[in-house]
């Protein structure tokens, strides 16, 4: 059974500070990685994708993958209290496309 | 790019009735699409999963005489609630992909169902 974890938190985090979120996941072969946004009582929308080991850089967003260690990491620059939101991390499933959902960290920006 | 619409955004409705939504990819073909609900404050929960022309694949427990997927074309997929009860009130959101490998789940704005 594949699974994809993440403390879910809250992480209070001052405004201005780095938002540092984590996910673990267990399938060695997985090859793709997504970090999604969801606000309270909204749907989630796509934040970052990635393939390759490294750091990826969107904005103030940087995405980290380290296959060795079977972890993805979300770096939110510069945090404003528009990115409270529960952060949710997701690895491909089993089959059908489908994809394996981390619980959500939940993160707090206070001002 | 990669807009999923998903309507009505809110239903209100008597016990007994049947609630359909619609989940539309606007500017992509949608080969697989995905239904969730999710209760507040609660993980998504992935109720099917359906492929363009093909019978939609229930996970366990969600009954699919109740929940009725339809996948006509790459561009829309309708869920069916039928004859709903207070206990079917819930966040219902719908995503899609393509088909080409390594490629992310696009969601629609949800649905959320009250049933009085």
């Amino acid at each position: 059974q594949k699974e994809v974890e993440q403390n879910s938190g809250p992480l209070s985090v001052p405004e201005g500070a780095i938002a540092s979120l984590n996910c673990t996941y267990s399938d060695r072969g997985s090859q793709s990685f997504f970090w999604y946004r969801q606000y309270s009582g909204k749907s989630p929308e796509l934040i970052m994708s990635i393939y390759s080991n490294g750091d990826k850089e969107d904005g103030r967003f940087t995405a980290q993958l380290n296959k060795a260690s079977q972890y993805v990491s979300l770096l939110i620059r510069d945090s404003q209290p528009s990115d409270s939101a529960t952060y949710l991390c997701a690895a491909p499933g089993d089959s059908n496309y489908q994809l394996i959902w981390g619980a959500g960290t939940k993160l707090i920006i206070k001002p | 790019g990669a807009v999923v619409s998903q309507h009505p955004s809110r239903v209100i409705c008597k016990s007994g009735t049947s609630v359909k939504i619609e989940c539309r990819s606007l500017d992509f073909q949608a080969t697989t699409m995905f239904w969730y609900r999710q209760f507040p404050k609660k993980s998504l929960m992935l109720m099917a999963t359906s492929n363009e022309g093909s019978k939609a694949t229930y996970e366990q427990g969600v009954e699919k005489d109740k929940f009725l997927i339809n996948h006509a074309s790459l561009t829309l997929s309708t869920l069916t609630v039928t004859s709903a009860h207070p206990e079917d009130s819930s966040f219902y959101i719908c995503s899609a992909r393509g088909a080409a490998s390594n490629q992310p789940q696009h969601f629609g704005d949800g649905t959320r169902l009250s049933i009085l």
